[in-house]
């Protein structure tokens, strides 16, 4: 059965600091898709990225970067010179299997990540 | 830009009472879903839907019920609410076909059951 770990269950950090995610997650398709969400206190989930599993390549947006490696079945999230805006809980998610065309994400249990002034 | 709505906020109900949650999207997608969250739980999927009348069971349907009439909207029936029910739900939607899509959610609906 697919899962999704997120070990770090809170992080609380001083802005200007640079803050990891971790996610781990457990398969045995060769083709899936991993996700990140962010949950602002507002509650609604924020897309932030989407990776297959057959594109291993870092990718980095501003101040987001996110780092796969099937070797570890990790796709960590870094957030470089972090905000107070960048409060919020931190969702990772996998999608592997699809019903009727539609995906099953399954999604771990959220970091929430407090960046103080 | 992409909308899902969910028209609670907030709720509180008796225990045995039926509820309703409803959700509207307006980017015609195909696949709608409820989830639930509750804390170190993460999101678990309750039920989806992808096609209108059509409804698939997700992992955690027990104690739940949905339709879906019309493509825009997908209801949440809790048919006897009990206390355990008491959860933030999300309503979410995406287009048809491909592990890849993205979902989109809404706000979410805090329900307290009492």
């Amino acid at each position: 059965a697919q899962k999704v770990t997120q070990a770090q269950t809170e992080i609380s950090v001083v802005e200007k600091e640079d803050v990891t995610l971790d996610c781990v997650y457990e398969t045995r398709d060769t083709t899936y898709y991993l996700f990140w969400y962010k949950q602002p206190p507002s509650g609604e989930l924020v897309f932030l990225i989407r990776r297959n599993s057959f594109d291993e390549q870092n990718e980095i947006s501003g101040r987001y970067s996110w780092n796969f490696q099937k070797s570890t079945s990790s796709f960590n999230f870094t957030i470089t010179a972090s905000q107070v805006v960048d409060s919020a809980v931190y969702f990772c998610a996998l999608s592997e299997s699809e019903i009727q065309g539609a995906q099953k994400l399954v999604f771990g249990q959220g970091t929430r990540l407090t960046i103080n002034p | 830009d992409v909308k899902v709505t969910q028209s609670s906020r907030y709720l509180v109900k008796r225990t045995g009472e039926k509820v309703f949650l409803e959700c509207v999207q307006d980017m015609d997608h195909e696949n709608m879903f409820w989830y639930r969250q509750d804390p170190g739980l993460g999101l678990r999927l309750i039920y989806f839907s992808y096609d209108v009348k059509m409804k698939e069971k997700g992992d955690i349907p027990e104690g739940y019920s949905v339709s879906r009439e019309k493509k825009e909207r997908f209801s949440l029936i809790l048919e006897s609410a009990s206390t355990n029910q008491t959860s933030m739900y999300l309503c979410a939607s995406s287009l048809i076909s491909g592990l890849g899509n993205t979902i989109y959610f809404g706000e979410g609906s805090w329900l307290t059951v009492v």
